[in-house]
């Protein structure tokens, strides 16, 4: 069974402030992708980012990067010098190979970025 | 291109009542699902489609119906509402064939059952 865990319910920062969102998850797979997704308060879910697990790259792209460890089944998000427009919620998902659009999705992560 | 789209947006039921969420995609994708959004319980998937005429069950299926006649076409019927399917639903739609792509996500149906 694949399980995704966001342990981080909420988190609130003030502005500029780094901060980073936390994704664990299980899987038997040795073939499987990794996902993060955004959900503004107007409702959409939003795409950030893919990851397959060959690829432990780090990932960045302007003030998000992404850190995985396959080590510790670790899927990690920061957002660099946070901004208001980041407020929302974070949704990891996990996805098998062969698994059409299956998604495993975390709880998520509402994250509140304060002026 | 519309992308994925959802109708209605926002829809009260009475318990008992029946009801059909549209979805609809103009990408030509084979894979379409139905996920629900729960609090604090992220998406779970109720059902998905790899094609035409194939449907299949996804984590939550019970008290769901779904038929795929068309490849755009993805409507998700709710044959006699309950209080516990008051949840926000999401369409969504993938293309099939090389990497695994993002799915494309529809805006949502916000229902609430009575």
């Amino acid at each position: 069974a694949q399980k995704v865990t966001q342990a981080q319910t909420e988190i609130s920062v003030v502005e500029k402030e780094d901060v980073t969102l936390d994704c664990v998850y299980e899987t038997r797979d040795t073939t499987y992708y990794l996902f993060w997704y955004k959900q503004p308060p107007s409702g959409e879910l939003v795409f950030l980012i893919r990851r397959n697990s060959f690829d432990e790259q780090n990932e960045i792209s302007g003030r998000y990067s992404w850190n995985f460890q396959k080590s510790t089944s670790s899927f990690n998000f920061t957002i660099t010098a946070s901004q208001v427009v980041d407020s929302a919620v974070y949704f990891c998902a996990l996805r098998r190979n062969n698994a059409g659009n299956m998604l495993t999705f975390g709880g998520g992560t509402r994250l509140m970025v304060k002026p | 291109n519309a992308g994925v789209t959802q109708t209605p947006k926002f829809q009260v039921l009475k318990t008992g009542q029946s009801m059909t969420l549209q979805c609809a995609q103009d990408m030509n994708h084979e894979y379409m699902s139905w996920y629900r959004q729960d609090p604090g319980m992220g998406l779970r998937l109720i059902h998905y489609s790899v094609g035409a005429g194939i449907t299949d069950q996804g984590e939550v299926p019970n008290g769901y119906n779904v038929s795929r006649s068309t490849t755009e076409d993805f409507p998700l019927r709710l044959l006699s509402a309950a209080p516990s399917q008051t949840s926000v639903y999401f369409c969504a739609s993938s293309p099939t064939g090389g990497p695994p792509y993002e799915q494309y996500f529809g805006p949502g149906t916000r229902l609430t059952v009575t």
